[in-house]
């Protein structure tokens, strides 16, 4: 069972690059999101998805696009990586939003120099 | 607004402790879900608990158990005879009513450090 997959798992960046994190899951749930994690400020929502082409803006969405053609993948595009885009960032899943554990993957630390 | 916060930035205990992770939220819904998750120091995220908003019942796992009570807007969590591996950083986390999403608001989370 791969669960939640995010690749890569690190990254480093300069300035104004462009990239994608790919997010997949496997159990073929509703619900997906993307959470960036900083020192002393737990997750913050970024973008989520109620379902394959509904997309919509979480608490810190500035600088970053996402996009749902499957239910499967829920990749987020950096479009002009900043060094304040340094960061961990989790995709998670649930099988809806009702309410249920999300899963999560296992992170892709980014460095933006 | 909702909000949750974790007071407690860290906690540093001797083996076989008890220690309590303190969880405050803020909402004005009616119905909500409250999560625990765990953060080791390998980094993933582990779901540990939910609770929705009309389930007051205290629930034990094992070591761990879970004290909700909404006349407090709180939802602590305590681990008894504390171990090593339960160091890690612990996150309680609020779940919207899914009319605005079902999104996921995350305090900053508690590291927990116990020591041999």
């Amino acid at each position: 069972n791969a669960g939640v997959t995010q690749t890569p798992k690190f990254q480093v960046l300069k300035t104004g690059q462009s990239m994608t994190l790919q997010c997949a899951q496997d159990m073929n749930h509703e619900y997906m999101s993307w959470y960036r994690q900083d020192p002393g400020m737990g997750l913050r929502l970024i973008h989520y998805s109620v379902g394959a082409g509904i997309t919509d803006q979480g608490e810190v969405p500035n600088g970053y696009n996402v996009s749902r053609s499957t239910t499967e993948d829920f990749p987020l595009r950096l479009l002009s990586a900043a060094p304040s885009q340094t960061s961990v960032y989790f995709c998670a899943s649930s099988y809806s939003f009702r309410g249920q554990p999300q899963h999560f993957g296992d992170g892709t630390r980014l460095s933006i120099l | 607004a909702q909000k949750v916060t974790q007071a407690q930035t860290e906690i540093s205990v001797v083996e076989k402790e008890d220690v309590t992770l303190d969880c405050v939220y803020e909402t004005r819904d009616t119905t909500y879900y409250l999560f625990w998750y765990k953060q080791p120091p390998s980094g993933e995220l582990v779901f540990l608990i939910r609770r929705n908003s009309f389930d007051e019942q205290n629930e034990i796992s094992g070591r761990y158990s879970w004290n909700f009570q909404k006349s407090t807007s709180s939802f602590n969590f305590t681990i008894t005879a504390s171990q090593v591996v339960d160091s890690a950083v612990y996150f309680c986390a609020l779940s919207l009513p899914y009319n605005q999403g079902g999104k996921l608001i995350f305090g900053q989370g508690t590291e927990l450090s116990v020591k041999p």
